[in-house]
């Protein structure tokens, strides 16, 4: 199956702009779709298919893609956006991949 | 609102087959809409897709879990389940039940909606 990799770690200052990317030859044929995962609960979906966000999800969280890298961007990122990010795709046989996280601190 | 809720034994021995349901609620598994997945994560490590089933039955697996995988679907009780053979201590995971959607005829996935996950440890 095709892989799709993530930076490990970002840090942000609250308040200021931060971006997560996924890169993976899979993202040139599909949209990544991106989940928020805080210590001891279930990931959320935040961002699916182009840019779009699940009701709740708060406009400063957005997504673009180009080439074989997807970017989860927050915009004036919050206390409360402190958790590991998850990147998801498909591979071209129908695979579920999975990024392997990045954990964002917001300092 | 779709919900999704995992339950059995948070202790398996090892040798012995790993068994999980997903109770759906809020929609029915037989609506046609989603794939019913199931998700893993080992503690402290990243997200595993294990497999999923559609209501007709049909279902599809990570190669690396195939041989050991079953994945079924009970729309009766708009149930599906996850049993997982001759387990060792590498199948000690948090275990997610959550439900894969299309999006808009691309192609791509996104799932939406997740339970809240019940952690399995596998005894020696």
């Amino acid at each position: 199956s095709s892989e799709v990799t993530q930076d490990p770690a970002v840090s942000v200052a609250l308040g200021q702009t931060v971006r997560i990317t996924c890169q993976g030859d899979s993202l040139r044929s599909y949209y990544a779709s991106w989940y928020q995962q805080k210590p001891g609960q279930a990931p959320l979906l935040v961002i699916y298919g182009r840019d779009k966000r699940p009701s709740g999800i708060p406009d400063r969280f957005s997504c673009s893609n180009s080439g074989n890298t997807a970017s989860l961007t927050i915009t004036g990122a919050q206390a409360e956006d402190e958790a590991d990010y998850y990147c998801n795709s498909r591979d071209s046989s129908g695979y579920v991949v999975f990024g392997g996280g990045t954990k964002l601190t917001v300092l | 609102q779709v919900q999704l809720q995992e339950s059995g034994p948070g202790l398996v021995k090892a040798s012995q087959t790993l068994s999980l349901t997903c109770t759906v609620s809020g929609g029915s598994i037989s609506s046609g809409n989603y794939y019913w997945t199931w998700i893993r994560q080992h503690p402290g490590k990243g997200l595993e897709w294990i497999g999923y089933i559609y209501y007709t039955g049909s279902t599809f697996s990570n190669p690396s879990l195939k041989s050991r995988l079953t994945i079924s679907v009970d729309t009766s009780k708009n149930q599906f389940s996850l049993n997982l053979s001759s387990v060792t201590a590498a199948d000690t995971a948090v275990y997610y039940c959550a439900s894969l959607a299309y999006y808009s005829g691309s192609g791509s996935y996104y799932m939406d909606y997740w339970g809240r996950g019940t952690l399995v440890t596998v005894s020696s």
